[in-house]
């Protein structure tokens, strides 16, 4: 059965360190993975894709991730993170008519 | 550009109750899906529709209802309210039920009591 898996529930982080969140997926096929962000009161935007080809991928806001089949994970990096970063996180699965969503990781960013 | 648009934002039902949220979409994606997101939960499928005429279940479809008449409109029907279903609730929609990115819109806040 197809899963997501963000072990982190909630990460703090200085504003100007480096960040990395953790993603795991379960999936027989060639997976679709997505990164999304939420913030308070609003609904998910994208942060960036993978569909094949290049296993690091470049999204909006600084963000990046990089696809490792041999550990089935798809982990979210910015080098500097900014006080906007402060949302929640979410990594997704696609399996073709259905996108599966991990628990969320929720990132607070102190001064 | 209105993109997903989810009326209402904010619902309080009683138990037994019946309600419709409704879903709109003016971007002619064809793939349309209705998620719940609870605490420690992330967001769960319960229902989705690849074109108008089709829909299917998804991880939590039990005491929901959907159908999808025409492309834009994608209802979200729940037939006696409990209180398991006090949730957020998200429609979002796609141009590609495979790769495409989910637009979502910005929530209904449903409460039951």
């Amino acid at each position: 059965a197809q899963s997501v898996t963000q072990p982190d529930i909630h990460i703090t982080v200085s504003e100007g360190a480096s960040l990395e969140l953790r993603c795991n997926y379960s999936y027989g096929a060639t997976p679709y993975l997505f990164w999304y962000v939420q913030s308070p009161g609003q609904g998910l935007q994208l942060l960036l894709k993978y569909f094949s080809g290049d296993t690091l991928v470049q999204g909006i806001k600084g963000f990046e991730a990089e696809f490792k089949r041999s550990q089935s994970s798809f982990n979210l990096r910015k080098p500097s993170v900014h006080w906007s970063d402060a949302a929640e996180y979410f990594c997704a699965v696609g399996t073709g008519n259905q996108f599966y969503f991990g628990t969320g990781t929720s990132l607070t960013v102190i001064p | 550009n209105a993109g997903v648009t989810q009326t209402p934002k904010f619902q309080v039902l009683k138990t037994g109750q019946s309600m419709t949220l409704q879903c709109a979409q003016d971007m002619n994606h064809e793939y349309m899906s209705w998620y719940r997101q609870d605490p420690g939960m992330g967001l769960r499928l319960i229902h989705y529709s690849v074109g108008a005429g089709i829909t299917d279940q998804g991880e939590v479809p039990n005491g929901y209802n959907v159908s999808r008449s025409t492309t834009e409109d994608f209802p979200l029907r729940l037939l006696s309210a409990a209180p398991s279903q006090t949730s957020v609730y998200f429609c979002a929609s796609s141009s590609d039920r495979n790769t495409g990115e989910l637009f979502f819109g910005e929530g209904s806040r449903l409460t039951v009591l």
